[in-house]
């Protein structure tokens, strides 16, 4: 079975600091996705970042960098210099990697609340 | 235009009556998804459908049976509502393939039953 952990219920920051969001996974499948969406306070549900499971090498899209550790089931989501408008419930989800349609399994989500 | 879109986007209702709710989305995606946020904001999947033929049903009480015209629209509706209904329903749609198969979200849809 399938199953993603986001211990970190919510994180409270300082605009300008960095936060990391942690992301652990389970999974049997030896291929797989992994997931990074946003769920501001609007809440709609907004795709960050996808990644397979043969690809470690870590991303970065301008303030947000995600680091994939295959050797400890982590894909951790780094927001550098984080903003006001970074506030969101973040949640990480699994796939498994079958062509035609897959089940997003999510974690629990991490509510992160940036002050001025 | 919106690449997924949901109707209506709030809806409170009685227990015991029937609802509806609408999903299209503009891709040209093949298969749509409905997922289920709860109270403390957890996400389940409920149902999948690829070119309006149903492929995932999870664990769902059978009052909720989604229905999909063509591979645009996924209808969800739900018979004699409870309490428990009371979520967000979410619909998702993504396109099969390699390098593809991410799903992109509508807005939801707050369903609150009384």
């Amino acid at each position: 079975a399938q199953k993603v952990t986001q211990a970190q219920t919510e994180i409270s920051v300082v605009e300008k600091e960095d936060v990391t969001l942690d992301c652990v996974y389970e999974t049997r499948d030896t291929t797989y996705y992994l997931f990074w969406y946003k769920q501001p306070p609007s809440g709609e549900l907004v795709f960050l970042i996808r990644r397979n499971s043969f690809d470690e090498q870590n991303e970065i899209s301008g303030r947000y960098s995600w680091n994939f550790q295959k050797s400890t089931s982590s894909f951790n989501f780094t927001i550098t210099a984080s903003q006001v408008v970074d506030s969101a419930v973040y949640f990480c989800a699994l796939s498994d990697m079958n062509t035609g349609f897959q089940k997003l399994v999510f974690g629990t989500g991490t509510r992160l609340l940036v002050s001025p | 235009d919106t690449a997924v879109s949901q109707t209506p986007k709030y809806l409170v209702t009685q227990m015991g009556n029937d609802k509806s709710i609408k999903c299209e989305q503009n891709l040209g995606h093949d298969t749509m998804y409905w997922y289920k946020q709860d109270s403390k904001k957890f996400l389940k999947i409920m149902f999948s459908y690829n070119n309006k033929e149903l492929i995932i049903n999870e664990t769902v009480p059978n009052r909720f049976s989604p229905k999909s015209p063509d591979k645009a629209h996924l209808n969800l509706h739900i018979n004699s509502l409870e309490l428990g209904d009371s979520a967000v329903y979410f619909c998702a749609s993504s396109q099969p393939g390699i390098g593809k198969n991410i799903q992109y979200f509508g807005a939801g849809t707050r369903l609150s039953v009384l």
